[in-house]
């Protein structure tokens, strides 16, 4: 049971190139999120999705696109990489909106923009 | 929106008890504690619902006190493995049932 694995788990691009992170889910969980993690900051959510179709905005969406075409997947895009989106991203599911259902983490993808 | 936790960093002997506190100038529906080891992932340690239930887990347990808007977190007779930076992720209202708006983070370190 690999749980949430994200792809890939480093990468370094050039400002203004492109780049779409991958996380997939194995747990059938419905609600999945993108996080960044900056120092000092703590996890800010980027955007999330309560079903497949679906997405909305999280605290920090500008200068990202996602997509949830399937049920395990959730796509986070960068169209044009800028300095300031360096950052470790973290993505993560849960089982349902309730509030007694944990929120299981990728294991980060570490992203530097130069 | 995002709640503020305290204090930013404690470090402890093994063996010692600290708190951490999160507290929210939000109406709280939830409060998640997650613990995290440097360059891995985000831990689930345990949920509380409003109504101030208080939860335990080994020998961390923490509190929900929804009249005052927030949560703390015990760790008691601390061991070299709690050393990480814990978060707490609140769900703001009703409306914000899902979605967790995390703290900055409180920096634990457990020295021999």
């Amino acid at each position: 049971n690999a749980g949430v694995t994200q792809t890939p788990k480093f990468r370094v691009l050039k400002t203004g190139q492109s780049m779409t992170l991958l996380c997939a889910q194995d747990m059938n969980h419905e609600y999945m999120y993108w996080y960044r993690q900056d120092p000092g900051m703590g996890l800010r959510l980027i955007h999330y999705s309560v079903g497949e179709g679906t997405t909305a905005k999280g605290e920090v969406p500008d200068g990202y696109n996602v997509s949830r075409l399937k049920k395990q997947n959730f796509l986070l895009g960068l169209e044009s990489a800028a300095p300031s989106q360096t950052s470790v991203y973290f993505c993560a599911s849960s089982y349902h909106r309730d509030s007694n259902q944990p929120q299981h983490f990728g294991d980060g993808t570490r992203l530097s923009i130069l | 929106q995002q709640p503020v936790q305290s204090p930013q960093a404690v470090i402890l002997r093994e063996g010692e008890d600290a708190v951490i506190n999160c507290s929210s100038s939000k109406a709280l529906y939830s409060v998640h504690w997650y613990r995290q080891k440097h360059g891995e992932a985000p831990v689930f340690l345990m949920i509380l619902l409003k109504g101030g239930e208080q939860k335990g887990h080994e020998k961390i347990s923490a509190s929900f006190n929804e009249k005052k808007q927030q949560s703390s977190l015990y760790l008691t007779a601390s061991q070299l493995s709690y050393s990480g930076t814990y978060f707490c992720g609140t769900e703001i209202g009703a409306k914000g049932r899902g979605k967790l708006i995390f703290g900055q983070g409180t920096e634990l370190s457990v020295k021999p």
